[in-house]
C-alpha cells in the first residue's frame, strides 16, 4: 500500500498569510494527487487533481505542485472561510490512501 | 445538482450485518464508477471499496476484504454496501462518491466528487 504522509498535522494562521501543507507518498505517484477540503460536519470537497489542476469554481489562492513523491497545497492569502481540515490522497493505485489531514486554524 | 445520499447505518453488535444503500440523483449513475469511503468521527479517511460503472470491477481495502461487498442497481441509481461480520473497528461515517470520470476504466486512478453527507454505523455490544 502506498502511505501518504501529510505535515503539519496543524496550523493556525492569521488572514492574509501564505499557507503551505506537504504531502509525501512512500513511493512515486506521477501526478496521481488530489488535495480536499473538509469543513466541521461536512463531507470532503475536492480543490484539486492530477497535483496541480485547480476544481472549477475553486478560487484562485489555492494551488497545488509537486511530481512522484513530494507535493505540495498552498494558499497564498489565507481567508476566514479557509478554516477546515485538508487531506492529500494518491489516485495512483489500489487502496486508494489519504494523507492523514492539516487542521488550519485561523488566529 | 448530483446528489448522493446514504441510508441505512445504524447501531448493531459485532458479528453482525448491516447494508448501506446510496440514492443517486442529478447525473446518469450508469455512466459512472462509485465509491464507499469511511470516516471515524474526528479521525481520517480511509477508502472501503469501488465499483466501477457496469459492475465488472470491484476493489476493497484489505481491513474489509471478504467481509464486506459492493454492488449496484443502475435502474435504480442506487449504490449499495453489504456488511457482514462487522467489527467494533469499523465504527465509522461511510460517505457514498462518485467518481468524476465517466466509464472510468480503472477505478485505481480514481478519486471522489461528490460525496454523500454520510451515514452513521456503529458496532458495539
Amino acid at each position: 500500500d502506498i502511505q501518504m504522509t501529510q505535515s503539519p498535522s496543524s496550523l493556525s494562521a492569521s488572514v492574509g498569510d501564505r499557507v503551505t501543507i506537504t504531502c509525501r507518498a512512500s513511493q512515486s505517484i506521477s501526478s496521481y494527487l488530489i488535495w480536499y477540503q473538509q469543513k466541521p460536519g461536512r463531507a470532503p470537497k475536492f480543490l484539486i487533481y492530477d497535483a496541480t489542476s485547480l476544481r472549477s469554481g475553486a478560487p484562485s489562492r489555492f494551488s497545488g505542485s509537486g511530481y512522484g513523491t513530494d507535493f505540495t497545497l498552498t494558499i497564498s492569502s489565507l481567508q476566514p472561510e479557509d478554516f477546515g481540515t485538508y487531506y492529500c490522497q494518491q489516485s495512483y493505485s489500489i487502496p486508494l490512501t489519504f494523507g492523514g489531514g492539516t487542521k488550519v486554524e485561523i488566529k | 445538482e448530483v446528489l448522493l445520499v446514504e441510508s441505512g447505518g445504524g447501531l448493531v453488535q459485532p458479528g453482525r450485518s448491516l447494508r448501506l444503500s446510496c440514492a443517486a440523483s442529478g447525473f446518469t449513475f450508469a455512466d459512472y464508477a462509485m465509491h464507499w469511503v469511511r470516516q471515524v468521527p474526528g479521525r481520517g479517511l480511509e477508502w472501503v471499496s469501488g465499483i466501477n460503472w457496469n459492475s465488472d470491477h470491484t476493489e476493497y481495502a484489505d481491513s474489509v476484504k471478504g467481509r464486506f461487498t459492493i454492488s449496484r442497481d443502475n435502474a435504480k441509481s442506487s449504490l449499495y454496501l453489504q456488511m457482514n461480520s462487522l467489527r467494533p473497528d469499523d465504527t465509522a461515517l461511510y460517505y457514498c462518491a462518485k467518481s468524476p470520470t465517466i466509464f472510468a476504466v480503472n477505478i485505481g486512478r480514481d478519486w471522489f466528487d461528490p460525496w454523500g453527507q454520510g451515514t452513521l454505523v456503529t458496532v458495539s455490544s
